[in-house]
Parts: C-alpha cells; structure tokens; sequence
C-alpha cells in the first residue's frame, strides 16, 4: 500500500503570494490532518478533514484554509504569505472513525517565503 | 490544558539502552504515540499505546504508561547510530478527532 504523498516537496514563495499545497492520504484512509512544523513552534495543529468537511481547527488565522475533495485528497492554501509561514507542512491520514488509533505522516512540503 | 513536555538532548553510546521521557497534562488522553524524525524527512510512527495499558512492547521498543502521573517513556534497547534522529511523543484527544498535540522533540545523538 503506498503511503501519504505530498506535492510538491518544496516551494519558494516570495511574501504576499499564495500557495496551495496537497496531500494524498493512504487509499482507504478518509481522514486527512494538517500540521506546522518550525523550530520555534515545533509541531501545530492545522486543521483536519474528515469526509469532506472540516472536523477540527487549530489556532491559525484565516490565511490557512484547506479542502478535501471526495477522494480523500486535501489541498492547503495559504494567502497573503508573510515571512513567518516559512516552515515544514506535514499531512497525517488515518481511518478517522472514533477508536481510530494510528495516523500516518507524508515527508511534508517545505515552503520558504522570501 | 493541552501540554505535552519532553526533554530536548540525550546522548546514550552505541549498544547502550536509551529511555526517553514524555509528560502531558490532558487525562483524558485516549492514545500515546511515538514518532521518530530523521533530518530532512517527515515522521515515522515507532509505536503507540492506549490509555489503559501500561506498557507495550516492540522488538526493541518499550513503552511505559503512568497515567497517574501522565508520564510517557521510549526505551529503545540496544540504541543504534541508525536510531539518531528527534523523537516526538505525541497526545490524542478523546472523541472524533484526528488532532494530535505534540511535544518539542527529544534529539537522540548515539555515539558509536
């Protein structure tokens, strides 16, 4: 079974673009979460998406929105990029029922804002 | 509140047993995971426990649960050079959620 793919690897945006990023969750797998990843902040919680809607929201401004389409794959937006987004974007899928215990994690999309 | 704590460096010699520690605040934690990160990649799941268990073990992996104290530990046994990379311990949530809260990341340097 392939694992989560995340495309593209990495990106150079200059500030004040947007960017789109996406997650291709395990096949089967209908829940798809979104992570931060700096080395001031560590690792934060974006957002999840379970079945097409959005099941849980972490603390980010309404720049960061996100989609899953009905094949389970995510996309991530971000506008207006300030300097400060520059991080690592991981995805994590799982099965996403309630006693599900395992997620997941594709190698990230490493976005530089300039 | 949500917090998870872990130390950030331990340096253990090649063959040596290497514990690393976890605590977390939230008691109604339902699962405990640990994942693994190597420089420039995304994150391995090692292994995870329920709430109520007390230990688990993986090959070379153990994992101990104090939930009374909210207190995680990794002991990976016969550490090898291969085993360097950040270890997070990482909280879930009660109920439908996918959300994860995870620690800063414990460096593991394995001197040969």
């Amino acid at each position: 079974k392939a694992g989560v793919t995340q495309t593209p690897r990495y990106l150079i945006k200059t500030r004040g673009q947007q960017v789109t990023l996406s997650c291709s969750p395990i096949s089967g797998h209908r829940s798809v979460s979104w992570y931060q990843q700096t080395p001031g902040q560590g690792l934060q919680f974006l957002f999840e998406y379970f079945s097409e809607t959005q099941r849980n929201k972490g603390n980010f401004p309404g720049r960061f929105s996100g989609r899953q389409f009905s094949n389970s794959r995510s996309e991530m937006n971000v506008s207006t990029l300030e300097l400060g987004d520059s991080a690592l974007y991981l995805c994590a899928s799982s099965l996403g029922g309630i006693e599900e215990e395992t997620q997941y994690f594709g190698p990230g999309t490493r976005l530089l804002v300039l | 509140g949500e917090d998870v704590e872990q130390s950030l460096f331990l340096s253990v010699r090649e063959g040596d047993s290497s514990v690393i520690n976890c605590t977390y605040t939230d008691s109604s934690s339902t699962y405990l995971y640990w994942y693994k990160q190597e420089p420039g990649a995304g994150l391995q799941l090692l292994t995870y426990i329920f709430s109520n268990m007390d230990m688990k073990q993986d090959q070379r992996l153990t994992v101990l649960l104090n939930k009374k104290d909210k207190h995680l530990s990794l002991r990976i046994a016969d550490t090898q050079t291969g085993d360097s990379a950040i270890y997070f311990c990482a909280e879930k949530g009660p109920g439908n959620t996918g959300k994860l809260i995870f620690g800063q990341g414990t460096t593991l340097q394995v001197k040969p």
